[in-house]
């Protein structure tokens, strides 16, 4: 089983709601990932978490709130959002957070900022 | 800081190989990942090659690595329109697990 399961797959948000976005895998990985896709762009990280702890930040603006409850789980809290944060977010994970482990991301949630 | 590129399309005949190339300039990298994304969905992780391999073949997929040019290929033999899709060369970073991705190649398959 290498599946990890984001949900929602879609998800509108007006600028002053909040929302979450959950993630969830059960291959006993210790490292999960956030990653920003644009369209037609290369998918960007934005966080990392290594063994529930969170390890690197690249630098994303406090509207951005990651949370990893357990190890399996991991969630991205959004408020006050601008539109260009609508993107397709995607969550990943792997064996531990090192260069020579695979990565095996989700499906995605699609966000849409109005 | 670590780049990759990668050129941004490709178009072939089903049945024809495909070879999609990529170029990384971090000189201690150690893995290298393909990784496949069809329009609207995730990444798929398609393979992955060790720095100390020069060739990993995985059923159609052949990865091909030139340390020394730092380039990295993948061949897909008898392409299939089921492969028409965004292919992502990537590097892992430092040893956080990031990974560096390319701009990604468009391939298209003309039946």
């Amino acid at each position: 089983d290498t599946e990890v399961t984001q949900t929602p797959k879609h998800l509108v948000m007006g600028m002053t709601n909040k929302k979450s976005l959950k993630c969830e895998q059960h291959m006993g990985h210790r490292a999960m990932y956030w990653y920003k896709q644009k369209a037609k762009k290369p998918p960007e990280l934005m966080f990392v978490y290594s063994y529930e702890k969170l390890s690197i930040n690249e630098s994303v603006p406090s509207r951005f709130s990651p949370e990893c409850p357990n190890s399996s789980l991991l969630n991205l809290h959004l408020h006050a959002l601008q539109p260009e944060d609508s993107a397709l977010y995607l969550c990943a994970s792997s064996q531990e957070g090192s260069k020579n482990t695979e990565a095996f991301f989700g499906q995605g949630t699609r966000l849409t900022v109005v | 800081g670590e780049d990759v590129e990668q050129s941004l399309f490709l178009s072939v005949r089903e049945g024809d190989s495909s070879v999609i190339n990529c170029t990384y300039t971090d000189s201690s990298s150690t893995y290298l990942y393909w990784y496949k994304q069809e329009p609207g969905a995730g990444l798929q992780l398609l393979t992955y090659i060790f720095s100390n391999m020069d060739m990993k073949q995985d059923q159609r997929l052949t990865v091909l690595l030139n340390k020394k040019d730092k380039h990295l290929s993948l061949r897909i033999a008898d392409t299939q329109t089921g492969d028409s899709a965004i292919y992502f060369c990537a590097d892992a970073s430092g040893n956080t697990g990031k990974l560096i991705f390319g701009q990604g190649t468009t391939l298209q398959v003309k039946p």
